[in-house]
C-alpha cells in the first residue's frame, strides 16, 4: 500500500526559497499523478501543482511563476520548490497521489500527513 | 481560475440528511466531470470520500453519496451522525485540480 511522507526544512524567512520532498513508499511512480496541496491556517485546500512520472508538470496559475515540481524516480521522491516566499505562504503542505489508469480515477486517494511551514518576515 | 463555490456552512440534526453543493463553470469541470469530495476533521489531513462524481472508495460509508447536474456537483450525507461533523471539500480535475472553498458541517 502506497504511503507518502513530506519532509522539509522547518521555518523559512521571507524572500527565501522553500523546498519540500515527498517520499513514496510501498509503490512506484508509474501511471499516477503526484500532487502538492497546501492549507493556510484556518483556510481551505489549495492545489499547488502536480507531476507525472515522465516529468510532465502543471501548476496553479496563481503560483506558477514561483513553483517548480520535480521527480526523482530512482529515490522514489518528488519535490516542491517555491521561491520568494512571504508570510502568505505559511501553511501545511501536503503531498498526494491521484491514479490515472486504475483505482480512484483522478482523485487524491493517498495523502501524506502534511508538514507545517512557517514563513517569518 | 477561482475556487469552486461551496456554501460556507451547513448543519443538520442526527438522523437527518444534508446536501452540499459545489458550483463552477464548464471549464472548471471539464468534459469528464471528474469530481471528488474530501472530508477533513480538525487537525487531520483530507480523506477521499467520493470520486468520479458519485463513486465511493472502499470503506467509505454508504451514507455518503455524490451526484451532478450540469455545472453543479453535490454531496449528500444521509442519517447524519456526530462523527460526520467536519469540513468537506469538492475538487474537480480538468488538466489540473481545483478545490472548492470548503463547507463546515455542524451536527446539531
Amino acid at each position: 500500500q502506497v504511503q507518502l511522507q513530506e519532509s522539509g526544512p522547518g521555518p523559512v524567512k521571507s524572500s527565501e526559497t522553500l523546498s519540500l520532498t515527498c517520499s513514496v513508499s510501498g509503490g512506484t511512480f508509474g501511471s499516477d499523478y503526484w500532487i502538492w496541496v497546501r492549507q493556510a491556517p484556518g483556510k481551505g485546500l489549495e492545489y499547488i501543482g502536480h507531476i507525472y512520472y515522465t516529468g510532465s508538470t502543471h501548476y496553479s496559475p496563481s503560483l506558477q511563476s514561483r513553483v517548480t515540481i520535480s521527480v526523482d524516480t530512482s529515490k522514489n521522491q518528488f519535490s516542491l520548490t517555491l521561491t520568494s516566499v512571504t508570510p502568505a505562504d505559511t501553511a501545511t503542505y501536503y503531498c498526494a497521489r491521484a491514479p490515472t489508469v486504475t483505482g480512484y480515477y483522478y482523485a487524491m486517494d493517498v495523502w501524506g500527513p502534511g508538514t507545517t511551514v512557517s514563513v517569518s518576515s | 481560475q477561482s475556487a469552486l463555490t461551496q456554501p460556507a456552512s451547513v448543519s443538520g440534526s442526527p438522523g437527518q440528511s444534508i446536501t452540499i453543493s459545489c458550483t463552477g463553470t464548464s471549464n472548471d469541470f471539464g468534459s469528464w466531470h471528474l469530481v471528488s469530495w474530501y472530508q477533513q476533521h480538525p487537525g487531520e489531513g483530507p480523506k477521499l470520500i467520493i470520486y468520479e462524481g458519485s463513486k465511493r472508495p472502499s470503506g467509505v460509508s454508504t451514507r455518503f453519496s455524490g451526484s451532478r447536474s450540469d455545472n453543479t456537483a453535490s454531496l449528500t450525507i444521509s442519517g447524519l451522525q456526530a462523527e460526520d461533523e467536519a469540513h468537506y471539500y469538492c475538487c474537480s480535475y480538468a488538466r489540473r485540480w481545483l478545490f472548492g472553498g470548503g463547507t463546515q458541517l455542524t451536527v446539531l
